[in-house]
């Protein structure tokens, strides 16, 4: 149980384009998802907390309005980069909490994004 | 700050050679601490939550355990499909975000 998913599991675009990354819950209803970003043997840095059908928090430093979060149910939530800069390619991870117990979450398996 | 630091970096060990991960902590008041593995390319994988101090969980060859200010995850007669980076996290009163470490890559070797 406590499935997460993430769409693409990798994608390359150009510099000023956008990308949408999906992170689904696939066996359970997230109450609360989360943004990370990884960048090569670095630790995972928190980058948005959202709820479902309320306005994402944003860590300190994170743009709002280049990482654009949406968590229109209680299993999709999307991030959407825009207008990509090449500083953005990374590895982004999504996690989620289960509904009655926010303490533990559970991740996808990343999403690589290449900004050429 | 709330902050979290794992020792050491890197860990190289021979199959068979038991030895532990060391996470230190620092925060006002914890409500649970976590270790995850990951493995190069994935998302973590969840292994163990720890609450209060003394506390201990195991997991086939891996055992957790908590102090108050740092929890060890013992190895015991390694495999080489345990190598990945193990990564330690916290989670304090108030929030539910976690802060983690910037974790510890073991590679066990045949």
């Amino acid at each position: 149980g406590a499935v997460v998913s993430q769409h693409p599991s990798w994608v390359i675009c150009k510099s000023g384009t956008s990308v949408k990354i999906e992170c689904r819950s696939l066996d359970f209803q997230a109450t609360t998802m989360f943004w990370y970003r990884q960048f090569p043997k670095k630790s995972l840095m928190l980058m948005a907390t959202s709820n479902e059908g309320s306005k994402a928090t944003y860590e300190q430093g994170v743009e709002k309005d280049k990482f654009l979060i949406n968590h229109a149910s209680l299993t999709l939530s999307t991030l959407t980069v825009t207008s990509a800069h090449p500083e953005d390619s990374s590895f982004y991870i999504c996690s989620a909490t289960v509904a009655g117990n926010p303490y533990e979450q559970y991740f996808g398996p990343g999403t690589r994004l290449t900004v050429t | 700050e709330d902050q979290v630091t794992q020792s050491p970096e890197a860990l190289r060990l021979q199959e068979g050679e038991s030895s532990s991960l060391n996470c230190s902590y620092t925060v006002s008041g914890l409500r649970g601490l976590f270790w995850y593995r990951q493995d190069p390319g994935k998302g973590p994988e969840f292994l163990f939550t720890l609450y209060s101090a003394g506390e201990e969980k195991e997991k086939e060859r891996l055992k957790a355990t908590l102090t108050k200010k740092e929890s060890f995850l013992h190895i015991t007669a390694p495999k080489p499909e345990d190598s990945a980076t193990y990564l330690c996290a916290v989670q304090a009163p108030g929030y539910n975000k976690l802060i983690f470490g910037a974790g510890t890559r073991l590679a066990v070797h045949p």
